[in-house]
């Protein structure tokens, strides 16, 4: 089965730029998840769609990141204006559902690396 | 909200066990985690136990979980080079459908 794909893989913008990253999941995985990761940090949840609504976006700063989940399949999540202290690994994550996701059932993206300068 | 600590760092020698702690606060968690991060590499579960399991043993890997003190061990029997990764303790809180992950401790396997 093919794992949770992410592009891209590294991006480098300046403040007060924008950037979209997107995500796919694994065929068939209802539950959606973005996490940034900061450098020497466990990842924080900002987001979670079960299909293409949200479920849970109260860590998200949403005066400046976005997302969406159309037709309940991919994702994308913006930032705009990008701030220094954005600069971290954006981790999406898919499963089947909640309930699977608790048992183990998460799949990882690679992430993407985003240097804000 | 949950705060899951963990020490930063361990390093141990290659053959020796290696052992990894996690505290945490929330008593209401009903799943507890490890996963394993290599350099530019997603997260990648290990295992996983039932908060009402003391232990779990998986090949080399064996989780201790002490409900009363709120404490989490992973331990790697006979580790290799190739466990040299950060790993990652994360608590799921199933009230609150969350995930709360720890700060993640780095491995370091000498040869």
């Amino acid at each position: 089965e093919a794992g949770v794909a992410q592009s891209p893989r590294y991006k480098i913008i300046e403040k007060r730029q924008s950037v979209a990253f997107w995500c796919n999941p694994i065929s068939g995985h209802a539950t959606l998840y973005w996490y940034q990761q900061i450098l020497g940090q466990g990842p924080k949840l900002l987001i979670q769609f079960q299909n293409n609504g949200v479920v849970d976006d109260s860590q998200l700063p949403k005066d400046r990141f976005s997302a969406e989940r159309l037709k309940g399949v991919d994702s994308t999540l913006k930032i705009q204006p990008a701030k220094l202290e954005d600069s971290a690994v954006y981790l999406c994550a898919s499963s089947l559902d909640p309930g699977t996701g608790f048992q183990g059932g998460y799949t990882f993206g690679s992430g993407t690396r985003l240097t804000v300068v | 909200g949950e705060d899951v600590e963990q020490s930063l760092f361990l390093s141990v020698r290659e053959g020796d066990s290696s052992v990894i702690n996690c505290t945490y606060t929330d008593s209401s968690s009903t799943y507890l985690y490890w996963y394993k991060q290599e350099p530019g590499a997603g997260l990648q579960l290990l295992t996983y136990i039932f908060s009402n399991m003391d232990m779990k043993q998986d090949q080399r890997l064996t989780v201790l979980l002490n409900k009363k003190d709120k404490h989490l061990s992973l331990r790697i029997a006979d580790t290799q080079t190739g466990d040299s990764a950060i790993y990652f303790c994360a608590i799921g809180s199933y009230n609150f459908n969350k995930f709360y992950f720890g700060s993640g401790t780095k491995l370091n396997v000498k040869p």
